[in-house]
């Protein structure tokens, strides 16, 4: 939907690996972002971006890095996955800091 | 903080219209208020915003009370697809603490029954 594509779509990983979710776009959006999704709490964000190279922190930044070297492309790193980091992760872009969001499909992640 | 207060469920039969409200009573001026629904296991859908006037597109119709303190979205002819999570967000675009970005609460389960 809206040229985002998320991948992988589902991983399962254990705890104390490396982790990295790719969100591609192909609308040349300049704003991107990284939610989290969990029973209980709704989505939350965790980074977003506006522009290559720009990024910034979210609510619940602690345990993620980001990195965008390219206007199509928004990483999300975990660097030492924990369990408490399972969760369905959505990225969304918008046209500008005005437009609506349009999010992708999820990735679901699952720490063992 | 999501700053909306949304019922936790509501049914509504096919083909009638279904009123999703939403309390926003902190809501300053340089807010939209926001619809989002998402249907399991996908990513949630835009469906419509505005700041103080009634809006309207293909998909809903937005009704912003005057003191802007509550708002209702209304899907005229609700069908069986329509069952879904709906979102109520404020959004405000002031550079700083927000920059445009969302904060989603739980949401109002709208279930559509045949």
């Amino acid at each position: 939907d809206a040229g985002i594509t998320q991948s992988p779509r589902h991983k399962v990983t254990e705890t104390g690996t490396p982790v990295t979710l790719r969100c591609h776009q192909t609308e040349n959006h300049r704003y991107m972002y990284w939610y989290r999704q969990d029973p209980g709490h709704g989505l939350r964000l965790i980074h977003y971006s506006y522009g290559v190279k720009d990024t910034d922190k979210g609510e619940v930044s602690d345990g993620y890095s980001v990195s965008r070297s390219k206007t199509e492309d928004f990483l999300l790193t975990l660097e030492s996955a924990t369990s408490s980091q399972t969760s369905v992760y959505f990225c969304a872009i918008s046209r500008d800091r005005v437009s609506p969001l349009h999010f992708g499909n999820g990735t679901r992640l699952t720490v063992t | 903080d999501a700053k909306t207060t949304q019922p936790t469920s509501m049914d509504c039969a096919e083909g009638r219209a279904a009123n999703l409200p939403c309390n926003h009573s902190t809501i300053s001026g340089n807010e939209y208020v926001y619809w989002y629904r998402q249907i399991h296991s996908q990513g949630p859908q835009y469906i419509i915003h505005g700041l103080k006037n009634n809006e309207t597109n293909e998909m809903a119709s937005l009704i912003i009370t005057e003191d802007r303190k509550s708002s209702t979205l209304i899907l005229p002819h609700a069908t069986l697809r329509d069952t879904a999570v709906y979102y109520c967000i404020v959004r405000g675009y002031d550079r700083g603490s927000t920059l445009g970005r969302l904060y989603f609460g739980r949401g109002t389960q709208l279930t559509v029954w045949p």
